[in-house]
Parts: structure tokens; C-alpha cells; sequence
């Protein structure tokens, strides 16, 4: 089993819809989560991180988080073409915050 | 604001030459460092990290080093290359905010060994 796993896609939505990405981890000692945007031939970007079990709102964008399910998922509300991207789940792993395991990442398209 | 610097954006090496990628952060003290590298289509694999000048910790075995001689710069390197080290290579910094690691990267460097 993966550490961080995550559909590759691709995910494909039209413009103005929800698009929800979806994330499983495998470490129950895990207490930060992130998620990064990453464009073709770019560096990740980080978008949001989540430490609480629940919502969290910034802008377009919600990252949930079930702890028991070891479940983290992010919404993009009304996305956008420029939201096409690949986008990657973070773990810190639970014996050291030191290091984040990255997911494989899912490939999001947003069709005009 | 802190910077990253990562050079060069691009390479091209021979197998069994060697590396040398470099990587230096502004802005910020005693950042911990790292070196992810993700191969095509893949996830990120963490390389090495550094909490500190001289302190460098390898998550796998392989025929890359890493060396960090200066608060804010951090070095990979390699002897001899071989053509499974192909790929994108991305430095990182966080200072740690006692809730977990926010990484910030670098440009990255595409490397192509051939």
C-alpha cells in the first residue's frame, strides 16, 4: 500500500463546475495535510493546508479532512481552465514532521 | 520575502559524468533544506533533507549526495551519473511551524542523462 495515494485522472470538468480531488493515507500518526497545484513543466505550488478534522475554506478552494478515514480531499468551486493542472496531496509522515510524502498526484481538466 | 534560487533549469549530461545542481534560499535563517525528485508522470520522491549546516539526512540509497556547506545553500551531487537519474529535480525550504512542514520550491532543474 502507498503511503499517499491519489487518482491519477485525468479529472474532467467543465468550466463553473465543482471538481473534487481526493486523497488516502496510510500513516494514522499524520497531523499535516496539504495540497500543491502543479503546472506541466512547473514546480509544485502550494495551495492549502489543513491540520483539524473538518473544512477549510480559502477562497475557490475547501480542503476536508476525516482523520479516522484517513480521508483528504479538496473542492474547487467554479473552476476554471487555468485550474487545469495536476494536483498533489501532502503528508507529514507521524514520526517526524520533517518530511512530507507526496502523493503521485491527480492530472485536473477543466474544458471551456 | 524568502526566495528560492535553483540553477539550472535545464540540463543534458552523459552517463558517467558528473552533477552538480545547487540551490540557495534569501530571506530566511536556518531553513531545513531538501531535494525531491520526481521522475515523468510520477510523484515527488524525497532525496535528502537538512535540518542545519553539515546535517544531511538520505531517504534511499543511490548514486546521488547531497552537501549543504552554507546556512542557506544546498548541493546535490553526483560521481558518475546513470541514466535512472533522469528527471525533475526540485530543492525546497520550510522553516518549521510546529504543525508540520509548509514546503516552498524551487524552479527545478530537468535533467536528462543520456
Amino acid at each position: 500500500q502507498k503511503e499517499v495515494e491519489q487518482n491519477s485522472g485525468p479529472l474532467s470538468v467543465p468550466e463553473g463546475a465543482i471538481a473534487s480531488l481526493n486523497c488516502t493515507y496510510s500513516d494514522r500518526g499524520s497531523q499535516s495535510f496539504f495540497w500543491y497545484r502543479q503546472y506541466s513543466g512547473k514546480s509544485p505550488e502550494l495551495i492549502m493546508s489543513i491540520y483539524s478534522n473538518g473544512d477549510k475554506e480559502d477562497g475557490r478552494f475547501t480542503a476536508q479532512l476525516n482523520k479516522a478515514s484517513q480521508y483528504v480531499s479538496l473542492l474547487i468551486r467554479d473552476s476554471q481552465p487555468s485550474d487545469s493542472a495536476t494536483y498533489l496531496c501532502a503528508v507529514n509522515r507521524g514520526d517526524s514532521s520533517y518530511k512530507l510524502i507526496f502523493g503521485s498526484g491527480t492530472r485536473l481538466l477543466v474544458r471551456p | 520575502s524568502q526566495t528560492i534560487h535553483q540553477w539550472p533549469a535545464t540540463l543534458v549530461q552523459p552517463v558517467g559524468s558528473p552533477l552538480s545542481l545547487e540551490c540557495t534560499v534569501e530571506g530566511t535563517s536556518n531553513p531545513n533544506l531538501y531535494w525531491y525528485r520526481q521522475a515523468a508522470g510520477r510523484g515527488l520522491q524525497l532525496l535528502f533533507y537538512s535540518v542545519g549546516i553539515g546535517q544531511i539526512s538520505s531517504e534511499v540509497p543511490q548514486n546521488l549526495s547531497a552537501s549543504r556547506p552554507q546556512d542557506r545553500q544546498f548541493i546535490l551531487s553526483s560521481k558518475k551519473l546513470l541514466l535512472s537519474d533522469s528527471g525533475f529535480y526540485l530543492c525546497a525550504w520550510s522553516v518549521l511551524g510546529g504543525r508540520g512542514e509548509k514546503l516552498f520550491f524551487g524552479s527545478g532543474t530537468q535533467l536528462s542523462v543520456l
